[in-house]
């Protein structure tokens, strides 16, 4: 099965309203990354985590290692933040980042 | 800051054609990472790169791909006998350190006919 599952697959949401999206994780994760995705293709950073909440203006996310999920909190949403939201783990001893399969998030006014 | 550099942004080959990636990671980054999308396997990664020696390649298929990194300053992924399947976009990653932030190019788009 998939070793980073991200829900929901695909989100549709009016301009001004809130939203959040989930990743569950089946390896050792040690840090999460969040990225979007937009439609040119470009993957930018929106947040690094350890174990722990950061937030960023209308962005707040949430890495819980004890159960092993993550969060990505949107509030007020823009047209801006259409595209593809990744969460993306590290952990294990591997430097490497295991994807999930993103979240497709369209803003519509 | 450029970012990570990636070129050619865009390539198309004959099926049986080598094909050449380039990766100039951010200046100062200790590790390159290659990673692969297509539409029906995702973000997947290929293998890495730290202080210019090759670290982890378990992501790479065994035959006809290779990557290089000869100076700090960029690494290679290439493609021998391109193959349709190979068709994907080629996304490039730096980081400063180990368990930090990964900061991605915007990818090689490769399309083999």
């Amino acid at each position: 099965g998939d070793q980073v599952k991200q829900s929901p697959s695909a989100l549709s949401l009016q301009e001004g309203t809130n939203s959040a999206l989930r990743c569950n994780f089946s390896i050792a994760t040690t840090t999460v990354q969040w990225f979007l995705q937009n439609p040119r293709g470009s993957l930018m950073n929106l947040f690094y985590l350890v174990p722990g909440t950061k937030e960023n203006g209308r962005l707040k996310s949430t890495f819980n290692s004890k159960e092993s999920y993550s969060t990505l909190h949107i509030r007020d949403a823009q047209l801006e933040d259409s595209g593809t939201y990744f969460c993306a783990a590290e952990g294990g001893g591997a430097d490497r980042l295991t994807f999930g399969k993103g979240t497709q998030l369209i803003i519509q006014p | 800051n450029a970012g990570v550099i990636q070129t050619p942004r865009h390539k198309v080959t004959g099926k049986g054609q080598e094909a050449t990636l380039w990766c100039e990671p951010i200046s100062g980054h200790s590790a390159v990472f290659w990673y692969r999308q297509t539409i029906v396997q995702g973000l997947e990664f290929l293998t890495y790169f730290r202080n210019q020696a090759p670290i982890d390649d378990s992501g790479m298929p065994k035959e006809r791909f290779s990557a290089q990194m000869p100076n700090q300053s960029h690494s290679t992924l290439k493609i021998q006998s391109t193959q349709p399947q190979d068709s994907a976009v080629y996304l490039c990653a730096s980081s400063l350190a180990r368990e930090d932030t990964q900061y991605f190019g915007p990818g090689t788009r490769l399309l083999v006919l």
